[in-house]
């Protein structure tokens, strides 16, 4: 069966302080990957997707950056973090039928 | 752009209450739609789909939801909640552009007193 890792699962950064969150899945191969973040108050709003290896689409203008160096390894990273990088980070894999999500990253930026 | 909106963002129910939560999008094409829930400690998970068909879906735990074209509108129900359904709960749509993104909505959580 398929099972989805993230880590760490709690972070407290200062400000400008570099960030890096980890993504593995077990169990399948060329998934399609996804980091989303939950702001405070708000929904899950989607940062980026991976459809392979090394191939990264951003949704939205940020302070941070994907990376996929292998099949199934994703990872959220940041040079310097800002006071809004904080909320709850997901990492998802899936594709038409349904996405499955990763147990989350809490990361507060001080 | 597509959006979704969750009406109740908080909701307090007395265990055998009626359930029902709302959820709108914005989209006038062929959509997926999807309500997910996270359950104290928790991942998210799926409770149930829409992909075509008959627009009354049924998910785990009692719960169903329906999708009504006209009114761009997919609710979420359960006829007698428990206090084991307190958690929160998001409504999702997929992208029409492709690699099968997810827009959520904002999310409601959901507390179940016994």
């Amino acid at each position: 069966s398929q099972t989805i890792h993230q880590w760490p699962a709690t972070l407290v950064q200062p400000v400008g302080s570099p960030l890096s969150l980890e993504c593995t899945v077990e169990g399948t191969s060329n998934p399609n990957l996804y980091w989303y973040r939950q702001a405070a108050g708000r929904g899950l709003q989607l940062l980026f997707y991976s459809v392979g290896i090394g191939q990264i689409s951003s949704e939205v203008p940020q302070n941070l950056s994907a990376s996929r160096p292998q099949d199934r390894q994703f990872i959220l990273s940041s040079k310097k973090l800002l006071l809004s990088d904080s909320g709850f980070y997901l990492c998802a894999w899936g594709g038409y039928n349904e996405q499955f999500f990763g147990p989350g990253t809490r990361l507060t930026v001080l | 752009a597509q959006s979704v909106s969750q009406h109740n963002h908080h909701v307090i129910l007395s265990e055998a209450a009626s359930l029902e939560l709302g959820c709108n999008y914005s989209y006038g094409g062929t959509v997926n739609l999807f309500w997910y829930v996270q359950y104290p400690g928790q991942h998210l998970q799926l409770l149930l789909k829409y992909f075509s068909g008959d627009p009354l879906v049924k998910g785990i735990k009692g719960f169903e939801a329906e999708f009504i074209k006209s009114k761009f509108s997919f609710n979420l129900r359960k006829p007698s909640v428990q206090w084991s359904d307190t958690a929160e709960y998001f409504c999702a749509v997929s992208d029409s552009g492709g690699y099968n993104k997810l827009i959520f909505g904002a999310g409601t959580r959901l507390a179940v007193h016994p």
